[in-house]
């Protein structure tokens, strides 16, 4: 079973717009952490946001907000006032305990294209 | 500048040939990652350390292996290339805070021919 669903495989949003990303996921352990990760056509992966399972607020970076609804399992990413800049895949990970350590579990991400 | 370095940035190999693929960080991390982005696919975990002098199997270790030459840099080879290792190769080291994840290096373009 997928652990974490993008179900937006292609999103197209005027440029100004505010966007809305989907991610939902699935797991059984109380203590997880939620990123998003924004990849433009150059190919480098660039962390954008956190959402630990714990956190009582959701998390803001700048124009980038995360809607968590834990009772929901989602953790949607937001960004407000979207310019052309922000065309690119967006990821959605969980953090999983793993022995001693722990490992991201991907989705599928989100192409995002802003129109001028 | 400080992150994660990878090289090289592309390779074409012939089905059969080997090759190993270098990542350094500067950034004292202790865990050190390599995955792999296929199209339509989310990262899968290839192998990782945790540790200098430690790693372990991920999700889709079959085909790899790994050495963590020192705390900064961790090698991924492939022996004997297949043409399903065609893919896009990230190597990534963690903060000891868990709340920024991962860094990555700007990745590997490899073709198996």
């Amino acid at each position: 079973a997928q652990k974490i669903t993008q179900t937006q495989p292609g999103m197209f949003v005027q440029e100004k717009e505010a966007v809305t990303l989907d991610c939902t996921y699935d797991t059984s352990d109380p203590s997880y952490g939620l990123f998003w990760y924004k990849q433009p056509s150059s190919g480098e992966m660039i962390f954008l946001i956190y959402q630990g399972s714990y956190d009582q607020q959701n998390a803001t970076e700048g124009r980038y907000s995360l809607n968590f609804q834990k009772a929901r399992k989602s953790a949607n990413l937001v960004i407000s006032a979207s310019q052309l800049g922000d065309s690119a895949m967006y990821f959605c990970a969980m953090r999983e305990p793993m022995d001693s350590n722990y490992q991201l579990i991907w989705g599928a991400g989100t192409k995002l294209i802003i129109k001028p | 500048n400080a992150g994660v370095t990878q090289t090289p940035k592309f390779q074409v190999l012939k089905t059969g040939q080997s090759m190993t693929l270098q990542c350094a960080q500067d950034m004292n991390h202790n865990s050190m990652y390599w995955y792999r982005q296929d199209p339509g696919m989310g990262l899968r975990l290839i192998y990782y350390s945790a540790s200098e002098g430690t790693t372990d199997k991920g999700e889709v270790p079959n085909g790899y292996n790994v050495s963590r030459l020192n705390k900064r840099e961790f090698s991924l080879r492939l022996e004997s290339a297949a043409p399903s290792q065609t893919s896009v190769y990230f190597c990534a080291s963690r903060e000891k805070d868990l709340n920024y994840g991962y860094t990555f290096g700007s990745g590997t373009r490899l073709t198996v021919v």
